[in-house]
């Protein structure tokens, strides 16, 4: 398997420009979780989704962020408008809950953002 | 709340000797899984090593160990014969069992290993 997969690894925008992030998940897995890495901040979840329905979005920082998934191997996060303070890596990774993985995630390579 | 604390923003060791990276956590569940990312400068989250709450005996793999102090809601990890290949960023995570849920990070431990 080829792992997590995300689009793009390098961002740079301008503030107020929409951005969207890209995901698939391994085949197979039934969640998909998306982190934010900042210096100030650490790694937070944003959103995590179970069989593609979205299950805790108590992360999402505001209104601005959305993020879908339209089906088992695709999920996006879409930031609008943009901000410098946005401005981080985003992580997508993916679990099941088949016995024996023990609750694992597995992660992409991330996205780095950058706002100006 | 469920929280995870890592007092050591960064820690040194000389290449062949053994260091124990620090993790504290805080929860009220009785099942959940502990676990230590490696990240180096490629960013890449790696898992470095996992261990259940159920489970007394300490998870080792290879060089990497962990002590698990479930009283004391301690999970440090120890890694023996330190090499070049170490040096990163290091989170400890906290999940909760039964269904699926998210990860809880500490801050994180920069490793740096001097040859």
């Amino acid at each position: 398997d080829a792992g997590v997969i995300q689009s793009p690894r390098h961002e740079v925008t301008e503030m107020g420009q929409e951005v969207t992030l890209r995901c698939k998940p391994i085949s197979g897995h039934d969640y998909l979780f998306w982190y934010r890495q900042t210096m100030m901040r650490g790694l937070e979840l944003l959103i995590y989704f179970n069989n593609n329905v979205p299950i805790d979005d108590s992360g999402m920082p505001e209104d601005r962020f959305s993020a879908k998934m339209p089906n088992a191997s695709f999920s996006t996060l879409k930031i609008q408008p943009s901000e410098p303070r946005d401005s981080a890596v985003y992580f997508c990774a993916s679990s099941s809950r088949r016995t024996g993985e023990l609750n694992e995630q597995f992660f992409g390579p991330g996205t780095r953002l950058t706002v100006l | 709340a469920q929280t995870v604390t890592q007092s050591q923003p960064e820690m040194s060791v000389q290449e062949a000797e053994t260091v124990t990276l620090s993790c504290t956590y805080d929860t009220s569940e009785s099942d959940y899984y502990l676990f230590w990312y490696k990240q180096p400068p490629s960013r890449q989250m790696i898992l470095v090593i996992r261990q259940e709450a159920y489970k007394q005996q300490n998870a080792t793999e290879n060089r990497f160990s962990v002590n698990f102090q479930k009283a004391a809601k301690s999970f440090s990890l120890k890694i023996s014969d330190s090499q070049l290949g170490d040096a990163a960023m290091y989170f400890c995570a906290y999940t909760r069992g039964g269904s699926q849920g998210n990860l809880i990070f500490g801050k994180g431990t920069k490793l740096s290993v001097k040859p």
